[in-house]
C-alpha cells in the first residue's frame, strides 16, 4: 500500500532563511512524487514533481525538492524564504508500477514565514 | 479554459438531507476524483473515475455516490448527510490515468448540522 508521511505539523522560519519541509513515502514500486501548496480558502496548486532522472527537481516560486531513494524521502526546500510562502504544503505519491492509481496525500505541513 | 469548476462554494445541510456537489472540467481529462479535506487528516480520496462510465471507490467512500455519464462532469452525491461529512470537498482531474500532474478545483465547504 502507498503512504506518505509529513512528520512536522508546522515549520517556522524567518524571512530570508532557508526552509525545508520534510516528506517520506512508502510504495511497492517506483514512486512518482509531488508537492502541492494550498493558500487559505483556495484549492491545491501544483509545485513540482519527481518522475525519474535527476534527484534534485526544481519547481514553481523558487522551490526545489530532493529525492533520496535510500531514505525514501522527498524533502521540499527553498534557499531564501518569503513571507508570501506561508501556506499549507502537501506531499503526495503515486506508485508508478500500478497504472491509474490515485494520488495519496500526506497530512500537510503548515509553513509560517515571519518578517 | 475554466479548468476544474465546483459548485456550490458553500453549503449548509441538516442531518438526513441529500445533495449533489457538482464538478466539471473542460480540459477533456479522462481521470477525475473527489477528495475531502479535514484538519490534521490531509486529503482523503472518496471516489475516482478513469473515464466516462467507470467509477471506483477510494479510501472513504461510505455515504457518497458518484456517476460519470460524460467526460466533463463528475458529481458527488451525499445520500443522507451526517455531521461527520462536514468537510471541504475538492474535485481533481488529470489527462489520463497515467498522467502526472493533477488539477484541483477551488473546493466546496460543506457544513452538516
Amino acid at each position: 500500500a502507498q503512504s506518505v508521511a509529513q512528520p512536522e505539523d508546522q515549520v517556522n522560519v524567518a524571512e530570508g532563511n532557508p526552509l525545508t519541509v520534510k516528506c517520506t513515502y512508502s510504495v511497492s514500486g517506483n514512486p512518482y512524487l509531488f508537492w502541492y501548496v494550498q493558500y487559505p480558502n483556495r484549492g491545491l496548486q501544483f509545485l513540482l514533481k519527481y518522475i525519474t532522472g535527476d534527484n534534485l527537481v526544481k519547481g514553481s516560486y523558487g522551490f526545489e525538492a530532493e529525492f533520496n531513494k535510500s531514505q525514501t524521502s522527498f524533502h521540499l526546500k527553498k534557499p531564501s524564504a518569503l513571507v508570501s510562502d506561508s501556506a499549507l504544503y502537501f506531499c503526495a505519491v503515486r506508485d508508478s508500477d500500478q497504472a491509474g492509481t490515485a494520488l495519496i496525500f500526506g497530512k500537510g505541513t503548515t509553513l509560517s514565514v515571519s518578517s | 479554459n475554466a479548468g476544474v469548476t465546483q459548485t456550490p462554494k458553500f453549503q449548509v445541510l441538516k442531518t438526513g438531507q441529500s445533495m449533489t456537489l457538482q464538478c466539471a472540467q473542460d480540459m477533456n481529462h479522462e481521470y477525475m476524483s473527489w477528495y475531502r479535506q479535514d484538519p490534521g487528516m490531509g486529503l482523503r480520496l472518496i471516489h475516482y473515475s478513469v473515464g466516462a462510465g467507470i467509477t471506483d471507490q477510494g479510501e472513504v467512500p461510505n455515504g457518497y455516490n458518484v456517476s460519470r455519464s460524460t467526460t466533463e462532469d463528475f458529481p458527488l452525491r451525499l445520500l443522507s448527510a451526517a455531521p461527520s461529512q462536514t468537510s471541504v470537498y475538492f474535485c481533481a482531474s488529470r489527462p489520463t490515468r497515467d498522467s502526472y500532474e493533477q488539477y484541483f478545483g477551488p473546493g466546496t465547504r460543506l457544513t452538516v448540522t
